[in-house]
């Protein structure tokens, strides 16, 4: 599956390091979305995107500081994060953000922060 | 709150026996979605549940909504091999999307 593809897969960096994930779809949705997902945690949405705009931001740190420059692409800039920050962050899209549609994940960026 | 718990959080099972997971909200849901996530892998849409009471059938996997829209289930019957994974709920609304714990499955071959 490529409709929602995520770059690096694989992230190690120190706390004082500033790094960005990046997310791509190519489904011609309207909606995207970052989830963290933790050993033993249920998936947790983090920020909501429609039309380049945010639309929810659940109480998450500064230290994550989303951008959308386009409906296609998504970006999760991190910088000053923490050991517990470690994490699988997953991005999604869907055709809108009613709820209503399903949404497609890509296939994750695995971070490890030491 | 808007929270939904899934049972059990994880099922070890014999090849060809029969698995169920259960979603279960305090509050009336105005729709339920079911995802898998395979071992490394990401969660993947398998269907969305909207009317009360509704039932709808993949090959061996029955999904099922309850009347009062408050909890689901997910039957897959005689497992194979290919079912490992995690099976997830999803509450749904505009800009939220709320996931289960989810249950771990495993078959034992």
């Amino acid at each position: 599956e490529t409709g929602v593809t995520q770059t690096p897969r694989h992230l190690v960096m120190g706390m004082t390091n500033k790094k960005s994930l990046k997310c791509e779809q190519h489904l011609g949705h309207n909606a995207m979305y970052w989830y963290k997902q933790s050993a033993k945690k249920p998936l947790e949405l983090m920020f909501v995107y429609s039309l380049e705009e945010r639309v929810e931001n659940n109480s998450v740190p500064s230290r994550f500081s989303p951008e959308c420059p386009n409906s296609s692409h998504l970006f999760l800039h991190l910088h000053t994060l923490q050991p517990e920050d470690s994490a699988l962050y997953l991005c999604a899209s869907s055709q809108d953000p009613s709820g209503d549609r399903e949404q497609y994940f890509g296939p994750g960026t695995r971070l490890t922060v030491t | 709150g808007q929270q939904v718990m899934q049972i059990p959080q994880y099922q070890h099972v014999q090849e060809g026996e029969d698995f169920t997971t259960y979603c279960n909200s305090s509050t009336t849901l105005s729709n339920i979605q079911w995802y898998k996530q395979r071992p490394g892998g990401h969660p993947v849409f398998l269907i969305q549940l909207v009317k009360s009471g509704e039932v709808k059938k993949q090959k061996r996997l029955t999904f099922q909504f309850g009347e009062a829209k408050k909890n689901s289930s997910l039957h897959i019957t005689a497992t194979q091999t290919t079912d490992v994974g995690t099976y997830f709920c999803a509450r749904s609304g505009t800009y939220k999307y709320i996931f289960g714990t989810g249950t771990r499955l495993k078959v034992l071959a």
